[in-house]
């Protein structure tokens, strides 16, 4: 069965400063794993995606993410936090019987501050 | 080319009143998957249909919630005699194919509360 465990409801970073969100798995098959966002009161927009290819992923407004089999790991990482980035964060696993039968995290609340 | 579209973004119902969702997928989308999210929680996969077939939903509870998309027009979520636990956001997502090459688009949500 796949599951997705997020550590840390909430993280706080002050602007310019890393954002690291940890995200770890738990797959019977090779996984596809997802970062998503959710600004208030809209649905989720797709970060990036990994798909078996690449294992250091890029995704849009400076987000990437690096799968780490060993360690079971799918950590979102940006160099440089802006204000804009507050919102939630979701990682999710592609679910048995389907590609997008997702299975979320609890989600990260990043909180930005000047 | 329009995004995901649900209405209502807002529902309020009485306990023991029926609730519908719509959801109209990107176009060209053939799949379309409902998702709950309850308070301070994640996204739970409720049902996952295409063209006038339910093709996974196992995630759905086992009474009083329905899903249906169509030939013609939107996808619907019904949930009968709602009840106060049912207060949610409820997300559709469209997508061409089930594939990891087409990911989930998603829609702004229904936001249900139930009084």
């Amino acid at each position: 069965a796949q599951s997705v465990t997020q550590l840390g409801s909430h993280v706080s970073v002050s602007e310019g400063a890393l954002v690291l969100l940890r995200c770890n798995y738990s797959s019977s098959v090779p996984p596809y794993l997802f970062w998503y966002v959710q600004y208030p009161n809209q649905g989720l927009q797709l970060l990036l995606k990994y798909t078996s290819a690449a294992t250091l992923v890029k995704g849009i407004n400076g987000f990437e993410a690096e799968f780490k089999k060993s360690e079971t790991s799918f950590h979102l990482t940006k160099p440089s936090a802006h204000m804009s980035d507050a919102a939630e964060y979701f990682c999710a696993v592609s679910g048995a019987g389907g590609y997008n039968k997702l299975i979320f995290g609890a989600g990260t609340r990043l909180a930005v501050h000047p | 080319n329009a995004g995901v579209m649900q209405n209502p973004r807002h529902l309020v119902r009485r306990r023991g009143q029926e609730a519908r969702l719509r959801c109209s997928p990107m176009k060209g989308h053939s799949h379309v998957y409902w998702y709950r999210q309850l308070p301070e929680e994640g996204l739970k996969f409720m049902v996952y249909l295409q063209k006038e077939n339910i093709i996974d939903e196992s995630g759905m509870p086992k009474e009083r919630f329905s899903a249906e998309f169509p030939k013609e027009g939107p996808s619907i979520l019904r949930i009968q005699q709602v009840v106060r636990g049912d207060s949610a956001a409820y997300f559709c997502a469209s997508s061409p194919e089930d594939s990891y090459n087409s990911p989930l688009h998603f829609g702004n949500g229904t936001r249900l509360t139930v009084t």
